[in-house]
């Protein structure tokens, strides 16, 4: 069964540094997603994507964050300077069609550390 | 506003009894309703899902959950836990009028399962 795959599975980083979060959706999907949970949090919804473009992004989602799919299978969440609060799992998720009744297939996550 | 609320944080249940796992959802109308479960490793895996018509649905793994109006609950359940029914369990709705799709998450319940 096709699934969402996410690299790293974990990773380290010190304040201030960019880490790139990378995801390779199911191939036939269309529309992908960043969701990150803080430990103890919930899961937030931070940025869709669709035809390259983001299509909606949450309030977290701020300038130090983007999104890009460089080579059509690869789908990678950049966060340009982290801060001690980015710490979280974050997951990636895609789906084929565009409305929530499509069951969106997520990742199994990658857990960043800031330090 | 729109929230997401699963009461319980940590359920532990011995294996064989029962298992009911609470949802309760804020939003003007009736939302899209999904139960996933996290595996350790594992990404987030759709369970089943609620738009409309019949209250009760059965998703994989022997779980089903009841949608009910009244108490703006979605509670999945199921009779006879396994021990590999140990996860994290999330309830999420989405807007029917989102043109994205996103998903609102709860917090998730822990069910551990006890010989």
């Amino acid at each position: 069964e096709p699934e969402v795959t996410q690299t790293p599975s974990h990773q380290v980083t010190q304040m201030g540094q960019e880490v790139i979060l990378r995801c390779v959706p199911i191939s036939n999907h269309l529309y992908f997603y960043w969701y990150r949970q803080i430990l103890g949090q919930k899961v937030e919804f931070l940025v869709s994507f669709y035809n390259n473009e983001i299509s909606e992004k949450s309030e977290i989602f701020d300038d130090q964050f983007s999104v890009e799919r460089p080579d059509g299978s690869n789908f990678t969440l950049k966060i340009r300077s982290t801060k001690l609060e980015d710490s979280a799992m974050y997951f990636c998720a895609s789906r084929t069609g565009q409305t929530a009744r499509e069951t969106q297939y997520f990742g199994p996550g990658t857990r960043l550390l800031v330090l | 506003a729109q929230s997401v609320t699963q009461p319980d944080i940590h359920i532990t249940v011995s294996e064989g009894a029962s298992l009911e796992l609470r949802c309760n959802y804020s939003y003007g109308a009736t939302p899209y309703l999904f139960w996933y479960v996290q595996s350790p490793g594992q990404g987030l895996q759709l369970l089943l899902k609620y738009f409309s018509g019949d209250t009760l649905v059965q998703g994989i793994k022997g779980f089903e959950a009841e949608f009910k109006r009244s108490q703006s609950s979605f509670n999945l359940r199921k009779p006879s836990v396994h021990w590999s029914d140990a996860a994290e369990y999330f309830c999420a709705v989405g807007a029917p009028t989102d043109s994205w799709g996103k998903l609102q998450f709860g917090a998730g319940t822990q069910v551990v399962v006890t010989p």
